[in-house]
């Protein structure tokens, strides 16, 4: 079973400031296997990367995703009102799709 | 769309069935997975189903106790948790997978549905 470790548990940033989000795996994974959901208070989750650096559709290209092997990083380039929510990696490419234990984007 | 079922109160001992109609696409054509989410916590994957013939796979952790259906000619999936401990309080979600290559993400989700284990 992969193991996913987010970190930090909480970002403290201002609007118009980078975020920068890590995913470690605890075995090397392939990136095409690799998601992230943003989810906010009362709604449920909702895919913004998949395939470790595809954006899904409606995305703005202030969300990237990279990474390779056991690190994954999600980056948004400047923080807009609407990004600050907690955001999960997960792995899907084997059973049990597992998640990460989520980072908060909290306003500063 | 997926639609939830309505909240639910259970005592400790007991078994909840939550329901999830999807709509908007051939129900048979995607695999749907349970996901949920106690208070405060982070998502924990429950288990796969394939509509088209109705296998399974659970998590390690809940076998025995979830049994996942699906009623194809009203595309409706079905989560049933028995042996209900106070520990499965949490908001349930249906998540429908979309493949591309190999296994896929989950690009639609239901609202979610609150079960609360209370005595």
């Amino acid at each position: 079973e992969v193991v996913l470790t987010q970190s930090p548990g909480t970002l403290s940033l201002s609007p118009g400031e980078r975020a920068t989000l890590s995913c470690r795996a605890s075995q090397g994974v392939s990136a095409s296997y690799l998601g992230w959901y943003q989810q906010k208070p009362g709604q449920p989750p909702r895919v913004i990367i998949y395939g470790g650096s595809s954006r899904a559709t409606g995305i703005p290209d202030r969300f990237s995703g990279g990474g390779s092997g056991t690190d994954f990083t999600l980056t948004i380039s400047r923080l807009e009102p609407e990004d600050f929510a907690v955001y999960h990696c997960q792995y899907y490419g084997s059973s049990p799709r597992t998640f990460g234990q989520g980072t908060k984007v909290e306003i500063k | 769309q997926l639609v939830q079922s309505g909240a639910e109160v259970k005592k400790p001992g007991a078994s909840v069935k939550v329901s999830c109609k999807a709509s908007g696409y051939t129900f048979a054509n995607f695999y749907l997975h349970w996901v949920r989410q106690a208070p405060g916590q982070g998502l924990e994957w429950m288990g796969i189903m394939n509509p088209d013939d109705g296998r399974t796979t659970n998590a390690p952790k809940l076998q025995g106790r979830l049994t996942m259906t699906g009623d194809t000619p009203t595309g409706t999936a079905f989560m049933e948790l028995s042996s209900l401990r106070y520990e499965d309080t949490a908001v349930y979600y249906c998540a429908r997978e979309y493949r591309i290559l190999g296994n896929g993400y989950f690009d639609l989700w239901g609202r979610g549905t609150l079960v609360t284990v209370s005595s």
